[in-house]
């Protein structure tokens, strides 16, 4: 079945800090590949997506790029904000059984100190 | 605008009692899924619909129900709550089949089964 691996939080950074998150994937055929963002209390919100290999996808200074030799989707920020503080979520998604199903990583929290 | 709501945002209840999470989007999307979200372990699918009158099982469907009888809305019915269904419930929908298409999430119902 598909899968999402990201890897485990928290991740505690000082502003202007690098960030990545990294991301790997299990899937057959072509998936799309998403990240969501959660902000305390609310639900996940699409941050960038990126639909076919080699794709980059980019919004509010978050990247992705689509890898498909590597079956990765590593998210990207070169310079976190305090407000960036947030749970981050890889995620895929694919036709399962005739159905399209999103699959969601675990999440990894980020937590920027000012 | 408003998107994916969900009733009620808080929950407590006692073992053994029964709800109803709702759930209702003004998108006309014809997918719609339900998730819940445990501290570390991500979003799992509960069930899921890909229109008025079809439903389908996710990963963890027992000791939930769920109906479909029209685009709009897709509720998700506890009826012998136990504590290990203490946790934060989350609804989405998607628009299309298209798989470069997001989903968009409601803010979530935290239930607390005492």
């Amino acid at each position: 079945g598909n899968s999402v691996t990201q890897m485990e939080g928290p991740v505690t950074l000082s502003e202007e800090a690098f960030l990545t998150i990294n991301c790997t994937y299990t899937a057959t055929g072509y998936p799309s590949l998403f990240w969501y963002v959660q902000y305390p209390g609310e639900g996940l919100q699409l941050l960038l997506k990126a639909t076919k290999a080699d794709d980059k996808g980019s919004n509010k200074g978050f990247e992705a790029t689509y890898r498909k030799e590597t079956t990765s989707f590593h998210l990207e920020k070169g310079s976190v904000q305090v407000s960036d503080s947030a749970v981050y979520f890889c995620a895929l998604s694919a036709v399962s059984g005739g159905s399209y199903i999103p699959t969601f990583g675990r999440g990894t929290s980020l937590i920027v100190h000012p | 605008n408003a998107g994916v709501t969900q009733t009620p945002k808080f929950r407590i209840l006692k073992i053994g009692q029964s709800m109803t999470l709702q759930c209702t989007q003004d998108m006309n999307h014809n997918y719609m899924y339900w998730y819940r979200q445990d501290p570390g372990m991500g979003l799992k699918l509960i069930y899921y619909s890909v229109g008025a009158g079809i439903t389908d099982k996710g990963e963890v469907p027992n000791g939930y129900n769920v109906s479909r009888s029209t685009t709009e809305d897709f509720p998700l019915r506890l009826e012998l709550a136990a504590p290990s269904q203490t946790s934060v419930y989350f609804c989405a929908s998607i628009g299309t089949a298209q798989m470069n298409t997001e989903a968009f999430f409601g803010q979530g119902t935290r239930l607390t089964v005492v």
